[in-house]
């Protein structure tokens, strides 16, 4: 079965430090991948999504970037945190189609991060 | 564009009474539709879908959603409620017709069901 690892579970970070999060998919090849922000707890924004190694499409101009350097493995980072970006972040998998398709979106648990 | 409404920020049902937890949504296409349900600081966990077919949905945990084309809705429903039903409620939408891409789902700002003993 497929499964969906995403660390650091929570991270503090000072204002102006670099964020990594990272996220990583077993039991399955070639998916798509997403990046989602929650903010307070309610309304989910995507932020990126990617469908294969190196293809990152931006949904949102933001101070923050994605990359995926292996076929199963989706970065979130920035150079510089604001305020701002503090936020429950989601890493989600589906399955790769051709077209818009009806493949279920599946979530990671989440990663807290606070700056401050 | 596409879009969600879920009109109820909260939802309060007595355990063993049915609930309703409503959504609408607004595609230029044909829509897929889903539910998901997530636990504090958890991530999102899948309910059910619908794709085609038979308008109403069964999921998981006794859930169920009916499909309704005119009324542009995807109501969740469950027979008799739990308290452990207890959680907030993500209704999502994609354009089946849009085509091309790996565009993520559009989701409702959310629904807490609160279910009181």
């Amino acid at each position: 079965s497929q499964t969906i690892h995403q660390w650091p579970a929570t991270l503090v970070q000072p204002v102006g430090s670099p964020l990594s999060l990272e996220c990583t998919v077993e039991g399955t090849s070639n998916p798509n991948l997403y990046w989602y922000r929650q903010a307070a707890g309610r309304g989910l924004q995507l932020l990126f999504y990617s469908v294969g190694i190196g293809q990152i499409s931006s949904e949102v101009p933001q101070n923050l970037s994605a990359s995926r350097p292996q076929d199963r493995q989706f970065i979130l980072s920035s150079k510089k945190l604001l305020l701002s970006d503090s936020g429950f972040y989601l890493c989600a998998w589906s399955v790769r189609a051709g077209h818009s398709s009806g493949n279920t979106i599946y979530f990671g648990e989440g990663s807290w991060l606070t700056v401050v | 564009a596409q879009s969600v409404a879920q009109p109820e920020d909260q939802v309060n049902v007595a355990e063993g009474n049915p609930l309703t937890v409503k959504c609408t949504y607004s595609v230029s296409g044909n829509p897929y539709l889903f539910w998901y349900v997530q636990y504090p600081n958890r991530g999102l966990q899948f309910l059910l879908k619908y794709i085609t077919g038979d308008n109403l949905v069964k999921g998981s945990y006794g859930f169920e959603a009916e499909f309704n084309k005119s009324q542009t809705s995807f109501h969740l429903k469950k027979p008799s409620a739990l308290v452990s039903d207890s959680a907030l409620y993500f209704c999502a939408v994609r354009d089946a017709d849009s085509g091309g891409g790996a565009d993520g789902l559009t989701f409702g700002k959310g629904t807490h069901l609160i279910i009181q003993p």
